[in-house]
């Protein structure tokens, strides 16, 4: 079935370093797409979203790229903190809603 | 803005006992979603709500598993009898918009351990 997917389930980067995590997804009606932050024992918190009518979208520290041509979903994280480490999930919505399966980063003092 | 309440935080029971979960939306939030992780499944959809109304239930295991939502500001996820298999995290979220495309704002989260 349909599904997103994560690349790389981990990734660890110096501090200071750029961080890019990656998200395939497979839903070609999917039109709006979230990245969100989960700490260990806490709920998922958004990050950053997009829309399908933008490619790239610029927060604090943050930038979702959106490849539509080959479905696939990108966040950078510029300058990364320790406290940056987390794993990170990208979700999908437009007829259905899906999560991916996460990608845990780990950030290097 | 307190955020996305959810009760109990942690529960412990034993097998074939009734567990009820909790959430209070945020205030002004018209939907309401129920999800359920593990490290086998990750983050699944199990139900959500427009307006107090279930829209999609199909990410509701089996009918152990019921939901309700009695009015805007609170929402129940309900097992009987639980098994040692529904053991993981239920989380709560609601946003501002029907439907699934807006930012969803997750609760903590409860920790359930059905022995």
């Amino acid at each position: 079935g349909e599904s997103v997917g994560l690349h790389l389930p981990t990734l660890s980067v110096q501090e200071g370093d750029n961080s890019i995590i990656n998200c395939a997804y497979s839903n070609s009606a999917s039109d709006y797409f979230i990245w969100y932050k989960q700490e260990s024992g806490k709920g998922p918190q958004f990050i950053i979203d997009i829309r399908s009518n933008m490619d790239k979208r610029q927060g604090q520290r943050v930038t979702v790229l959106l490849n539509k041509t080959v479905k696939h979903l990108s966040l950078q994280i510029a300058a990364t903190q320790p406290g940056d480490s987390a794993v990170y999930f990208c979700a999908e919505a437009g007829n259905q809603f899906y999560f991916g399966t996460g990608t845990s980063l780990t950030v290097i003092p | 803005d307190a955020g996305v309440i959810q009760s109990p935080r942690h529960e412990v029971t034993e097998m074939g006992q009734e567990v009820t979960l909790r959430c209070k939306p945020i205030s002004g939030h018209n939907s309401l979603f129920w999800y359920r992780q593990t490290m086998m499944r990750g983050l699944e959809l199990l139900i959500y709500f427009n307006n107090n109304v279930p829209i999609d239930d199909s990410g509701m295991p089996e009918d152990r598993f019921s939901a309700k939502m009695p009015n805007a500001s609170f929402s129940t996820l309900k097992i009987q009898p639980s098994e040692p298999r529904d053991s993981a995290v239920y989380f709560c979220a609601s946003s501002s918009r029907q439907g699934r495309q807006e930012t969803q704002y997750f609760g903590p989260g409860t920790r359930l351990l059905v022995l």
